[in-house]
């Protein structure tokens, strides 16, 4: 059973708006939460993180927003830029997991000019 | 530094045959993993190591070697190539002491069983 789901394959959006892209959780023990971005034929790059005592987190034009309770976070893009087409992976990770992450299935944002 | 590099980049097998791929880092990371990435799929962890010498199974380990004889390096290995192998592989490492548990990424290798 996947513990870490991103129920939306893709996401269209046009240039200078706002993406938000949505990621869910079942294991409550996650408490450090990271979002990784891919471009075709590269390895994923590290995006942003959140650990579990906070509920945002912001670098630049990227925001990360996490609900404990409802075990949803969400990554904000604003404003969205062409470069910023690429998959996005939310992944989890528990205290004492030797940092093993688990990674949802991935997002693929495109950002039309 | 030149980060997490993987050798090859691609790579084509026949059903049987085996073959390893290199992972090395320059970083001094602790910690290294071998993913499998397919279509749909995200992420999947085949092994990891903790340290030098220590190798340990991931989500989906069977048909998969790995070894960790050198600090900077990690070997996955597959012995009898399976068609359902074929896949984009992808090497990490981190640090190893407290959090983040950021981990960075190789290029990736594309490997096709035939």
């Amino acid at each position: 059973d996947q513990q870490v789901k991103q129920n939306s394959p893709s996401l269209s959006v046009q240039e200078g708006r706002i993406s938000i892209l949505n990621c869910d959780y079942t294991n409550s023990m996650f408490d450090y939460f990271l979002w990784y971005k891919k471009y075709p034929a590269e390895g994923p790059t590290f995006l942003i993180s959140i650990s579990s005592i906070k509920d945002k987190n912001e670098d630049g034009r990227f925001t990360v927003f996490l609900n404990k309770s409802a075990k949803h976070l969400s990554l904000h893009i604003v404003p969205s830029q062409p470069g910023d087409s690429a998959v996005y992976f939310c992944a989890a990770s528990e205290e004492g997991s030797q940092g093993n992450l688990i990674f949802g299935k991935g997002t693929k944002l495109s950002v039309k000019p | 530094n030149a980060g997490v590099t993987q050798t090859p980049k691609f790579r084509v097998l026949k059903t049987g045959q085996s073959m390893t791929l290199l992972c090395a880092q320059d970083m001094n990371h602790e910690y290294m993993y071998w993913y499998r990435q397919d279509p749909g799929m995200g992420l999947r962890l085949i092994h990891y190591s903790v340290g030098e010498g220590t190798t340990a199974k991931g989500e989906v380990p069977d048909g998969y070697n790995v070894s960790r004889l050198k600090k900077q390096n990690f070997l996955l290995g597959l012995e009898s190539a399976a068609p359902s192998q074929t896949s984009v592989y992808f090497c990490a490492s981190s640090y190893s002491s407290g959090r983040p548990d950021t981990q960075y990424f190789g290029p990736g290798t594309r490997l096709t069983v035939l």
